[in-house]
């Protein structure tokens, strides 16, 4: 099945530790991308991927960290979480370098105390 | 500051109706359109696709591009309580490649 896998689904950790919230897809896409939701914010775009070695900051990268070391895998990096950091954080990928099309992965629920 | 704007609604339609969804855009150089439905918990799904001017039909929805207006809609015939959902309208950023998105028209149908 072509899907966008994000683990884990629910994290609660304390400020200052680090944390990596992995993402894979299996479609063989180019492009990925991590995105942060908040109420009444919307969507925002973290930081994307047009291909391995290849990323760049979105909107809102301050706090982040990412690497695309393989094509396959786009881990986000949070070397040390504060609380405004709190989301439900969405990694996306597309076939197209543009970015067109963005499949989504299921979530994840991150709470920083 | 590229927006892509929404009214957040909530759009409530009586089942059966249709549902009409609406999105303006500042970036005028914006050439593609994305419709995506998010329920309450889940992620974003894309439903439609539009990269021209005019109208874009798959099966009960379908999407208008006005690029001179700079308006994007997206209708949908027969609506059903399972549409019942959040409604993001996103736009391709000429300055990068991502796509900007609007903060979603939450839609509820009612039986």
């Amino acid at each position: 099945e072509a899907q966008v896998t994000q683990n884990p689904r629910y994290l609660i950790t304390v400020t200052g530790k680090k944390l990596t919230v992995t993402c894979s897809q299996n479609m063989n896409h180019e492009y990925m991308s991590w995105y942060r939701q908040d109420p009444g914010l919307g969507l925002r775009q973290i930081y994307y991927s047009m291909n391995v070695e290849v990323t760049d900051k979105g909107d809102v990268p301050e706090g982040y960290k990412v690497s695309r070391k393989e094509k396959r895998n786009f881990p986000l990096i949070l070397e040390s979480p504060s609380p405004n950091q709190t989301s439900l954080y969405f990694c996306a990928s597309s076939w197209a370098s543009t970015g067109y099309e963005q499949y989504f992965g299921p979530g994840t629920r991150l709470t920083v105390t | 500051q590229k927006e892509v704007e929404q009214n957040s609604g909530p759009l409530s339609v009586p089942e059966g109706a249709i549902a009409s969804l609406n999105c303006t855009y500042s970036d005028r150089g914006s050439q593609s359109f994305f419709w995506y439905r998010q329920y309450s918990g889940k992620s974003p799904e894309l439903i439609m696709s539009i990269y021209s001017n005019g109208d874009k039909e798959d099966g009960r929805f379908t999407a208008q591009l006005n690029k001179a207006s700079q308006y994007v809609s997206l209708l949908i015939r027969d609506s059903q309580p399972s549409d019942s959902a959040t409604y993001l309208c996103a736009g391709s950023d000429t300055g990068r490649r991502a796509l900007t998105f609007g903060s979603g028209t939450r839609l509820q149908v009612q039986p």
